[in-house]
């Protein structure tokens, strides 16, 4: 099982800041099959990006991811008011596994 | 617009069996394109795949969870099923169903239910 480890697990930003976002694998992800999903509470989880960069549809170009292999991240250019929200990164290079967020909260 | 609804019991009893089902409408769960997959939460934690089915039948579970775990599909009523038996409190979860793209377990959840919450409680 590939395990994620992503960092940090809670990040304070104001809004317009930039966020950068990390997660790790234990070994590495085949063909760059990483994706990450935003989820605010109360709600399922919405996905931002797969392929390690390639944007979902509708989802803004503040939004951005980059890596390969073991180390990948993602970036918000400028944070708005609806992007404090906890962060997941799921692999699918193999059987799905997920890390365990990173909450962006408001400084 | 493709949106996904669970459905099913809100409190299952310890050893009983969980059985939830994914009702797929605004598009067809026979699509070549896609899996079908379900992903738990449980209670202040992050997510975790249980498994997925192609519009064939074909299955692919989670290592972890594949003892107890059973997904069916229904082409018929464009459904698919979750049977998760022998439940304890640690399956106590926000279970959600979503659309999977790629190929098997090589694929990203890319339209999701709004998911049920299951309680484990005698």
């Amino acid at each position: 099982e590939i395990v994620l480890t992503q960092s940090p697990g809670t990040l304070s930003l104001s809004p317009g800041e930039r966020a950068t976002l990390s997660c790790r694998a234990s070994q590495s992800v085949s063909s760059s099959y990483l994706a990450w999903y935003q989820q605010k509470p109360g709600q399922a989880p919405r996905l931002l990006i797969y392929g390690a960069s390639s944007r979902a549809t509708g989802i803004p170009d503040r939004f951005s991811g980059s890596g390969s292999g073991t180390d990948f991240t993602l970036t918000i250019s400028r944070l708005e008011p609806e992007d404090f929200a906890v962060y997941y990164c799921q692999q699918y290079g193999s059987s799905p596994t997920f890390g365990g967020g990173t909450k962006v909260e408001i400084k | 617009q493709l949106q996904l609804q669970e459905s099913g019991p809100g409190l299952v009893k310890p050893s009983e069996t969980l059985s939830l089902t994914c009702t797929v409408s605004g598009g067809s769960i026979s699509s070549s394109s896609y899996y079908w997959g379900w992903i738990r939460q449980p209670p202040g934690k992050g997510l975790e795949w249980i498994g997925s089915i192609y519009y064939s039948g074909s299955t692919y579970y989670n290592p972890s969870l594949k003892s107890r775990v059973t997904i069916s599909v229904d082409t018929s009523k464009n459904q698919f099923s979750l049977k998760l038996s022998s439940v304890t409190a640690a399956d106590t979860a926000v279970y959600y169903c979503a659309r999977q793209t790629g190929y098997g377990v090589l694929s990203y959840m890319d339209v999701w239910g709004k998911g049920t919450t299951v309680t484990v409680s005698s």
